[in-house]
């Protein structure tokens, strides 16, 4: 069965500090992994996106890394600030034709000043 | 640039009472398009999503149905609204090609009393 996990549920972290979001998933066949940014109430903004064959992407403070065997990614934020308090989700996209999206149920940050 | 709307950005609506949601993309043509459920503190559901005007796929049997009248324009409606169908609705476009990556609207907040 498709599944994404993502841990932790929600972490709290003050301002200026680093912290590292797990998503770990079991899609197959693999096409891409996305992170997204959902702001309380608003849809959902993409943070990277990463194939097979890429083991990291950055996007500003946002890092995020994939081992392909493994089926394992992080999301690590640099230098928190308190806009960075949001939902983070993770989602697979699996290569099956059909467009299907796999979405982890989300890790909640609240960064405090 | 492409751009994707969604209105109303809330909506309260009595058990029992008809329900008409919008969504339309602008600035892309032919894309696909999605319609997906959040409930609080949960992952997306994905209710709806069609490959072109007329093509409706349904993920869930549900309460409610989805229509595309035109490239651009996606419908989400139902006869008869139940308590349950309170959360926060999603519309989503991507490519039909390269990653598929998806963007998502700004939401609908409904609330079924």
């Amino acid at each position: 069965k498709n599944q994404v996990e993502q841990s932790p549920q929600s972490l709290i972290i003050l301002e200026g500090k680093n912290c590292t979001l797990q998503c770990n998933y079991t899609v197959s066949p693999f096409s891409n992994l996305r992170w997204y940014k959902q702001d309380t109430g608003r849809g959902p903004v993409s943070l990277t996106i990463m194939t097979f064959s890429e083991n990291t992407k950055s996007n500003g403070r946002y890092t995020a890394t994939l081992d392909a065997d493994t089926k394992q990614s992080s999301l690590h934020i640099t230098a928190s600030q308190l806009s960075d308090s949001a939902s983070y989700i993770c989602v697979v996209s699996a290569s099956t034709g059909t467009y299907k999206y796999i979405f982890g149920t989300g890790t909640r940050l609240k960064v405090l000043a | 640039s492409q751009t994707i709307h969604q209105w109303p950005a809330t909506l309260v609506q009595p058990v029992g009472s008809p329900l008409s949601l919008e969504c339309t993309v602008e600035g892309t043509s032919n894309p696909n398009l999605y319609w997906y459920r959040q409930a609080a503190g949960r992952g997306l559901q994905l209710l709806f999503y069609s490959v072109g005007i007329g093509q409706i796929s349904s993920e869930v049997p549900q309460n409610l149905s989805a229509s595309r009248p035109q490239d651009r324009q996606f419908i989400l409606s139902s006869k008869k609204l139940l308590l349950s169908d309170s959360g926060f609705y999603l519309c989503a476009w991507s490519t039909k090609r390269g990653y598929n990556e998806q963007f998502f609207g700004p939401g609908t907040r409904l609330t079924v009393l």
